[in-house]
């Protein structure tokens, strides 16, 4: 069963925008990573995570494997409308696999 | 360089009937996995191979059946489609060893409808 629990489920932004979402679970993960998925799309990488603390950007993306290795978070800075979309967190606990979250969904405040 | 392809896009298929879903990647990865996507439940591994010649069960593996033809290709069989097994299905690959071993890319997904 899903291991991971992300928050929020969805969300609504505008334009400009600071946007947070976590990740967290009550086991310990060795390496976390980020992925967004566009509609009709599959997920595309956008941040790995892999020392306990790490802070890593890519452009206005910004994400931090936590202290106690059951944590993550993903921070976007001044949002724009492509921003859209279902993020999810992924964590690597033994062998090559991957458990994901559930997703939140980027909406555009209208 | 296309990453991971997949094929069919879509499919449509009444209950009892069986299709192969393809995947192929052109990355020279070792390992491939094949996922099921439902609403509000994230990704699902149903089967991956760790390596050519090898394949193992997922979270999810009733009612499939895989085959890692070779090292680019890797395939999900359904041998006797139900409605339950409705879902969007994603192939990804990784690299089986060093810095980037579990980053996993991912293909466009075939979405199956079963009737």
């Amino acid at each position: 069963g899903q291991q991971l629990n992300q928050s929020p489920q969805s969300m609504f932004i505008q334009e400009g925008e600071d946007v947070s979402m976590n990740c967290t679970s009550s086991s310990i993960f060795n390496t976390w990573l980020w992925y967004k998925q566009d509609p009709g799309e599959g997920p595309v990488l956008l941040i790995a995570l892999y020392k306990a603390g790490e802070l890593t950007s890519n452009g206005r993306l910004t994400a931090q494997f936590g202290i106690t290795r059951k944590d993550s978070f993903l921070n976007i800075s001044a949002s724009i409308p492509s921003d859209v979309g279902i993020y999810f967190c992924a964590g690597q606990k033994y062998g090559n696999k991957l458990v994901f979250g559930a997703g939140t969904i980027l909406r555009v405040k209208s | 360089n296309a990453g991971v392809t997949q094929t069919p896009k879509f499919q449509v298929l009444k209950t009892g009937q069986s299709m192969t879903l393809q995947c192929a990647q052109d990355m020279n990865h070792n390992s491939m996995y094949w996922y099921r996507q439902d609403p509000g439940m994230g990704l699902r591994l149903i089967y991956y191979s760790a390596s050519e010649g090898t394949t193992d069960k997922g979270e999810v593996p009733n009612g499939y059946n895989v085959s890692r033809l070779n090292k680019r290709e890797f395939s999900l069989r359904l041998e006797s489609a139900a409605p339950s097994q409705t879902s969007v299905y994603f192939c990804a690959s990784s690299q089986f060893a060093g810095a980037s071993t579990y980053e996993q890319y991912f293909g466009p997904g075939t979405r199956l409808t079963v009737t």
